[in-house]
């Protein structure tokens, strides 16, 4: 079946600027995870959704970050007046729930300008 | 807070030769599982193999394997018959599950390069 899917796949914007993220999970899949790359590092956690609720963001760097899934499926990241530190690829994941193996979209790569 | 490490930036092999790769953990939690992940240029992460440690036995996938060691919190990745396809950045993560987390705690990567 379909994989995690993640839209755009690059993202070029300017400092200041509002910019969405979208991740689309496998289908069936309860639980919605948001990890941040920078270049050179490993993904660090920022939230992750158990159905429609958020049930941990404390991995969200300040509050111009925020995230959505009003419909237990679809998420969407968004990001207010961006920095250039906000650079960086986001990555989505999606499982099971609990322990259940977390598959990773390919990512958005955002670059503020 | 769980940390994971992984001390080789990078590393090299010989095409169908074996390669480990190192990753050790700090924790306090009873209950966590381990991972590595490949991810290619392509960036897409994808599992290779999982540990729940609460189990002695190492994990195997095919080619890959692990070696877990609970006392001394290490976990490397042993590839056998390295193949062109393997070449790929190498993420160990862990989810320090007893306290409800489901959150991936990942090290810092290492690079690995498969010399044909």
């Amino acid at each position: 079946g379909a994989g995690v899917s993640q839209t755009p796949s690059n993202k070029v914007t300017e400092k200041g600027k509002y910019v969405e993220l979208r991740c689309d999970p496998i289908s069936g899949h309860t639980a919605l995870y948001w990890y941040r790359q920078s270049l050179g590092q490993g993904p660090e956690f920022l939230i992750y959704f158990q159905g429609t609720g958020a049930a941990d963001d404390s991995g969200l760097p300040n509050d111009r970050f925020f995230a959505v899934r009003p419909e237990g499926s679809v998420s969407t990241l968004k990001i207010q007046r961006t920095e250039r530190g906000d650079s960086a690829v986001y990555l989505c994941a999606s499982s099971l729930g609990g322990v259940e193996t977390q598959y990773f979209g390919p990512g958005t790569r955002l670059l503020v300008l | 807070a769980q940390t994971v490490t992984q001390s080789q930036p990078e590393m090299s092999v010989q095409e169908a030769e074996t390669v480990t790769l190192s990753c050790t953990y700090d924790t306090s939690e009873s209950d966590y599982y381990l991972f590595w992940y490949k991810q290619p240029p392509s960036r897409q992460m994808i599992l290779v193999i999982r540990q729940e440690a609460y189990k002695q036995q190492n994990a195997t996938e095919n080619r890959f394997s692990v070696n877990f060691q609970k006392a001394a919190k290490s976990f490397s990745l042993k590839i056998s018959d390295s193949q062109l396809g393997d070449a790929a950045m190498y993420f160990c993560a862990s989810i320090p599950y007893s306290q409800g987390a489901q959150k991936l705690v990942f090290g810092q990567g290492t690079r690995l390069t498969i010399n044909p």
